[in-house]
């Protein structure tokens, strides 16, 4: 398993300003993602965040609103840009260790409230 | 990205009784299905990972099966407890992992 912590872990926030929220993992892991919790909403995949490259976005999702950074392989940052109160959500990071093809473990989450 | 269903969204237990409830997806290219569980405030907690039609996983007195065929999994709370108070996601995966909204379960003590 991986133990997954992230910074911070609730905000409020001024609409039009950006927050960053990192992602810091114990051990190394292949595979590192980000998704939103929007109120009463399913569990989004925003991105998955490459390690020495640029972030793959899943459709409606933008680097320019959502820049991704993953420096190494133990850590991820997520920022969420100009923000309006439609980004009032919880975000996630997730990893997958690669040790289980199916093995995909989840940090304790970021809320967000944009006023 | 799957269109999965969860229902009932949210249901109500008296301690000490039984419950169940439903995940409903896509049955084509089908690859794996996930449960989790997310007590408010933790991260989402990994229950089960099911790949074969008629998987039956159990874990303590959660239980889950699979049918790939029609596209649904139950998952089974057995003697409800106040600490199995939670959203319980399910999460087909073909490639990448598609969420239901959830089951918001409160068990009443």
């Amino acid at each position: 398993s991986a133990v997954i912590s992230q910074k911070p872990s609730r905000d409020i926030c001024q609409r039009g300003t950006s927050l960053t929220i990192q992602c810091q993992v114990d051990s190394q892991v292949t595979m590192m993602f980000w998704y939103r919790q929007q109120p009463g909403q399913s569990l989004t995949l925003i991105a998955t965040a490459n390690q020495g490259s640029e972030a793959t976005y899943e459709s409606g999702f933008v680097i320019d609103k959502f820049p991704i950074s993953r420096p190494n392989l133990t850590f991820s940052t997520l920022t969420v840009s100009n923000m309006s109160p439609e980004d009032s959500s919880i975000y996630l990071c997730s990893v997958g260790t690669g040790n289980n093809e199916y093995e995909q473990y989840f940090g304790p989450g970021t809320r967000l409230t944009v006023t | 990205i799957l269109n999965v269903e969860q229902s009932p969204q949210s249901l109500h237990v008296q301690e000490g009784d039984s419950t169940n409830f439903t995940c409903s997806f896509p049955s084509s290219n089908f690859y794996a299905l996930h449960w989790y569980r997310w007590e408010t405030a933790k991260s989402p907690e990994a229950l089960f990972v099911m790949t074969l039609n008629g998987d039956e996983k159990k874990k303590g007195r959660i239980s889950a099966t699979l049918n790939t065929k029609e596209g649904y999994s139950y998952l089974y709370i057995k003697g409800s407890q106040p600490e199995d108070s939670a959203t319980y996601l399910c999460a087909p995966q073909r490639g990448k992992l598609s969420f239901g909204a959830g089951t918001t379960v409160t068990v009443r003590a």
